[in-house]
């Protein structure tokens, strides 16, 4: 049983449209990670949430954690090929990691 | 600027063989971490460690045994390998706990006939 629900599982758009992906649970997080990651490579942290109801920007990335610090969602702007690649969430409670099933975005030129 | 390193890259094992998957970190790094990752099920936390000498079990445990003898590194041991255990295993380190960020080696990939 996978305690972060990630939706879309797969997601393929055209250059320059904008995107949200969501990550769900129904247990309460001291924070949330978002990670990316490059096939063959580990994942490389893109943000750390931890305030509920926090929102953070990345150039093109905008992360925003729940009220309730539950859930989270990424939406990236005017994507673009190279943001092509997996998006995992991730919750952490007293040093446990959990990861959500990924989202794998194909940013199409 | 090696950060976390992990050997072998590949394997091939017959059920029933062991091995050790290694992982080392150059960053002082308290915390260590054993992920496996299998197709549309992202990373799921095999062991963990918040220091030399301390370990616990994450979601998946069975079947894997770890050690921390020293900061550096933090090895998983595969007792008897089962065809299940076919994956792909990722080492983390992470300075802090409930907020640092998790540094991952390349992957090491793990066949078991």
């Amino acid at each position: 049983t996978q305690l972060l629900e990630q939706s879309p599982q797969f997601l393929s758009i055209q250059e320059g449209e904008n995107l949200t992906v969501y990550c769900n649970s129904s247990s309460v997080f001291s924070s949330l990670q978002w990670y990316r990651q490059e096939p063959g490579e580990g994942p490389v942290l893109l943000v750390t949430v931890v305030t509920g109801g926090e929102v953070k920007k990345l150039k093109r990335l905008t992360f925003q954690f729940g009220d309730a610090r539950k859930d989270s969602s990424l939406h990236i702007t005017a994507a673009q090929p190279g943001d092509t690649g997996l998006y995992l969430c991730a919750g952490n409670n007293f040093n446990k990691f959990y990861f959500g099933s990924g989202t794998k975005l194909n940013v199409k030129p | 600027n090696a950060g976390v390193t992990q050997t072998p890259k590949f394997q091939v094992l017959k059920t029933g063989q062991s091995m050790t998957l290694q992982c080392a970190q150059d960053m002082n790094h308290e915390y260590m971490s054993w992920y496996r990752q299998d197709p549309g099920m992202g990373l799921r936390l095999i062991h963990y460690s918040v220091g030399a000498g301390i370990t616990d079990q994450g979601e998946v445990p069975n079947g894997y045994n770890v050690s921390r003898s020293t900061t550096e590194d933090f090895p998983l041991r595969l007792l008897s390998a089962a065809p299940s255990q076919t994956s792909v295993y990722f080492c983390a380190s992470s300075m802090g706990q409930n907020t640092g960020e998790l540094f991952f080696g390349e992957g090491s990939r793990l066949t078991v006939l």
